[in-house]
C-alpha cells in the first residue's frame, strides 16, 4: 500500500526562526494536502496542492507540490507561539475510494 | 474552508454500552464521509468510508459489527461504537468530502473514554 514518511517527527525551535518539513511518499500522489492539529481538536486544513510543482503561499505557510509527484514540502516563516502543534501531510493517489493517506505528523513546538 | 462538525466532543461511558458519534457537514453535501481513529500521539487512522446511501466499506482489521457506520443523508453519518471496551477509549474524528471535492475537511473529534 501507499505509505509516506514525514520528518522531522518533532522540532523544538525559538520564536522568529523558520521552519520545514516535508514528506515523501512511495507512489505518485495527484494532491497534497497540509493539515495542523491543535490539542484535543480535528486537523485544519492549511494548503491544498493539486498540480506537480505548485507552489502555494498562505499567509506565513508556503507548500510545494514536488515534481516527481511523490514529495511535499511545508515551510513556516517566522514563527510565533500559536504555530504550536502537530502538522500533517496527507497524499491522495489513484487508490480506490480516493482515500488519503496520511503522514505521521511534526510536532512542532515554539519557544517564546 | 467547508465546516464539519461532530457530537458529542467527548463522552464516557461504562464497558458493555453502545455511544453513538455525528459528524454533519454543515455547509456543503458531503457525498463521501471518512472515519477515523486517533491514538495518543499517533497519526490518523482510517477506520472506513462511507457514501451516502449505501454501505459503508471498512479498513483492514476493523469489524463493521462493532464499529456501525450510517450515512443516511448528505449531510450525516453517524458511527455507533457497539458494546465499548476500555480498549475503544480513542479520538475519533470525521471527514467529509464533497462530490466534486478534492479536498477533505475534518469535525473536531470526539474524545471516547470507556471505563
Amino acid at each position: 500500500g501507499q505509505q509516506l514518511n514525514q520528518s522531522p517527527q518533532s522540532m523544538f525551535i525559538q520564536e522568529g526562526e523558520d521552519v520545514s518539513m516535508n514528506c515523501t511518499s512511495s507512489s505518485i500522489f495527484n494532491t497534497w494536502l497540509w493539515y495542523k492539529q491543535d490539542p484535543g481538536e480535528g486537523p485544519v486544513l492549511l494548503i491544498a496542492l493539486y498540480k506537480a510543482g505548485e507552489l502555494t503561499s498562505n499567509g506565513r505557510l508556503t507548500a510545494q507540490f514536488g515534481i516527481t509527484r511523490k514529495d511535499s514540502f511545508l515551510n513556516i516563516s517566522a514563527s510565533i507561539p500559536s504555530d504550536v502543534g502537530i502538522y500533517f501531510c496527507a497524499g491522495r493517489g489513484n487508490n480506490a475510494g480516493n482515500m488519503l493517506t496520511f503522514g505521521g505528523g511534526t510536532r512542532l513546538m515554539v519557544k517564546p | 474552508g467547508a465546516v464539519v462538525s461532530q457530537h458529542p466532543s467527548r463522552v464516557i461511558c461504562k464497558s458493555g454500552t453502545s455511544v453513538k458519534i455525528e459528524c454533519r457537514s454543515l455547509d456543503f453535501q458531503a457525498t463521501t464521509m471518512f472515519w477515523y481513529r486517533q491514538f495518543p500521539k499517533q497519526s490518523l487512522m482510517l477506520m472506513a468510508t462511507s457514501n451516502e446511501g449505501s454501505k459503508a466499506t471498512y479498513e483492514q482489521g476493523v469489524e463493521k459489527d462493532k464499529f456501525l457506520i450510517n450515512h443516511a443523508s448528505l449531510t450525516l453519518s453517524t458511527l455507533t461504537v457497539t458494546s465499548a471496551h476500555p480498549e475503544d477509549s480513542s479520538f475519533y474524528i470525521c471527514s467529509a468530502r464533497a462530490f466534486s471535492g478534492r479536498e477533505q475537511f475534518f469535525g473536531p473529534g470526539t474524545r471516547l473514554t470507556v471505563l
